[in-house]
C-alpha cells in the first residue's frame, strides 16, 4: 500500500456521461498530481494542486476539471466522455510543491467508456 | 517542453544476467532531476531510482544503478542479477519544476 488512495478502481460508463475520480494523498503530502495513461500516449500529466491551489497544468482537456479540498483530497471530473478518454488515470502525491523527490502513486482508476 | 525518449520498446534478459535500459532527454536547464519508475502487471508505479543532475556520482539502489551522462543527456538504468520479479514496464522521467515528464516506457521481459 503506497498510502495514496484512489477510488474507484474500475469505472465503466457510456459516451457523453460525466464521472468523478477521487484521490486521497499520502499522509502529510500537500501536492496532488493527476496523470492519464493510455497505450498510444503514455503517461500524460494533466494537472497539479498544491495545498488547495492549482500549481501547474499539463495536457488537460477543457472537458476535464479538478480540485483539491481543504482536507487535501482531490477529485478529477471528466465530462462529455468520449471513447478516446478510456485510460488508466493515476493520482500521485508529494510532500512539497515540486517533484524533485519524485511522487508516490496510487494504484489508478481504470476508466472504460463504451 | 522537455522530451524524454526511450528508444527500446521491449527488452529481454535472462534471470541472473544484467540488462541496460536506455533513456535520453532534451533540456536547456542545468539543474534538474531524473527518475526511473517501474510498473509491474499490478499497474502500481514504483520509484526505482533518482538522480540529481548536479551530482557527478551515479545513483545506485541495490541491484539498480544508473549511468548518467549529463553532456550527452543520457540516463540509462542497469539492472544486475535480474530476477523474475523485475519483469515490468520501466519509465524514465525528467523533472525541473513542478511535474514529472515521462518517456513512453520499455517493457522488460525476464526469462528463466
Amino acid at each position: 500500500d503506497s498510502g495514496v488512495t484512489q477510488t474507484p478502481k474500475h469505472l465503466i460508463t457510456a459516451t457523453g456521461q460525466r464521472v468523478t475520480l477521487r484521490c486521497s494523498p499520502r499522509s502529510g503530502d500537500l501536492s496532488v498530481y493527476w496523470y492519464q495513461q493510455s497505450l498510444d500516449q503514455g503517461l500524460q500529466f494533466l494537472i497539479q494542486y498544491y495545498n488547495g491551489e492549482e500549481r501547474a497544468k499539463g495536457n488537460i482537456l477543457e472537458r476535464f476539471s479538478a480540485q483539491q479540498f481543504p482536507d487535501l483530497h482531490s477529485e478529477l471530473n471528466l465530462s462529455s466522455l468520449e471513447l478516446g478518454d478510456s485510460a488508466l488515470y493515476f493520482c500521485a502525491s508529494s510532500a512539497t510543491g515540486t517533484a524533485n523527490y519524485g511522487y508516490t502513486f496510487g494504484s489508478g482508476t481504470r476508466l472504460t467508456v463504451v | 517542453a522537455q522530451t524524454v525518449t526511450q528508444s527500446q520498446p521491449e527488452m529481454s534478459v535472462q534471470e541472473a544476467e544484467t540488462v541496460t535500459l536506455s533513456c535520453t532527454y532534451d533540456t536547456s536547464e542545468s539543474d534538474y532531476y531524473l527518475f526511473w519508475y517501474k510498473q509491474p502487471p499490478s499497474r502500481q508505479m514504483i520509484l526505482v531510482i533518482r538522480q540529481e543532475a548536479y551530482k557527478q556520482q551515479n545513483a545506485t539502489e541495490n541491484r539498480f544503478s544508473v549511468n548518467f551522462q549529463k553532456a550527452a543527456k543520457s540516463f540509462s538504468l542497469k539492472i544486475s542479477d535480474s530476477q523474475l520479479g523485475d519483469a515490468a514496464m520501466y519509465f524514465c522521467a525528467y523533472n525541473s519544476g513542478y511535474a514529472l515528464n515521462f518517456g513512453k516506457g520499455t517493457s522488460l521481459l525476464v526469462t528463466p
